[in-house]
């Protein structure tokens, strides 16, 4: 597609529900990032796929956040037992080469979810 | 470790007025930099970045900003500001070709831009 593209765009879910949040990134695109951003606040870094391989989840806050990329195009973000402190924008972007290449990375519109 | 602070989470000017909102990274590395503008219920846009090139960036919409290593900045300027400007700016920093969290972006807490006519 022209863009990262995100699904769904809002999202309420009860408190220890579980929620998944889809990714399609650019066609061709090398590189995946998930970011999560509370309001008010700038994103933060939540994992990074290269291909299909997650190369750093060191951002995820909990073993509840889970991440997958299977092959190495469409990427799901996986949310078990959803907590209030959950709540917020969830930011897929991709890029045409590695993270070290420098190439622009391109943000999708984000996934709004709230825990009630 | 890399950070970003941008001074004033909330700017005001005057359509027509200089704009220039403030950022100072952290880096103990040749940093790469980024600003990236948010609409309203919509993603990142990019809107310049310095990957240690020209100091001097130029980006879209008419907006620059200039790679200070003395004074470890990395300011945005525009120099008439008009409506389709309001939004929410956010400076990132990331450092490649070093270990552990390299290429990831850093990003500081945004400041919001708003227009007056």
């Amino acid at each position: 597609g022209a863009g990262v593209s995100q699904s769904p765009r809002y999202k309420v879910a009860k408190r220890g529900q579980d929620v998944a949040l889809r990714c399609d990134p650019i066609s061709g695109h090398v590189s995946l990032f998930w970011y999560q951003q509370a309001l008010g606040q700038g994103p933060e870094f939540l994992t990074y796929f290269q291909n299909e391989a997650q190369l750093d989840k060191s951002g995820l806050p909990s073993d509840r956040f889970f991440a997958e990329r299977p092959e190495g195009s469409v990427s799901t973000l996986k949310i078990q037992r959803t907590q209030q402190e959950d709540s917020a924008v969830y930011l897929c972007a991709s890029s045409y080469g590695g993270r070290s290449s420098g190439n622009t990375i391109y943000f999708g519109e984000g996934s709004w979810l709230t825990v009630v | 470790a890399q950070s970003v602070t941008q001074l004033g989470s909330h700017v005001s000017v005057s359509e027509g007025a200089l704009v220039l909102l403030r950022c100072n990274y952290s880096s103990s590395v040749p940093p790469y930099l980024f600003w990236y503008v948010q609409y309203p219920n919509q993603g990142l846009q990019l809107l310049l970045k310095y990957t240690s090139a020209a100091t001097l960036v130029k980006g879209i919409n008419g907006f620059e900003a200039e790679f200070k290593k003395s004074e470890t900045s990395f300011h945005l300027t525009k120099p008439s500001a008009h409506m389709s400007d309001a939004a929410e700016y956010f400076c990132a920093v990331s450092v490649m070709n070093y270990g552990g969290s390299q290429g990831n972006l850093i990003f500081g807490k945004g400041t919001k831009l708003s227009v007056k006519p």
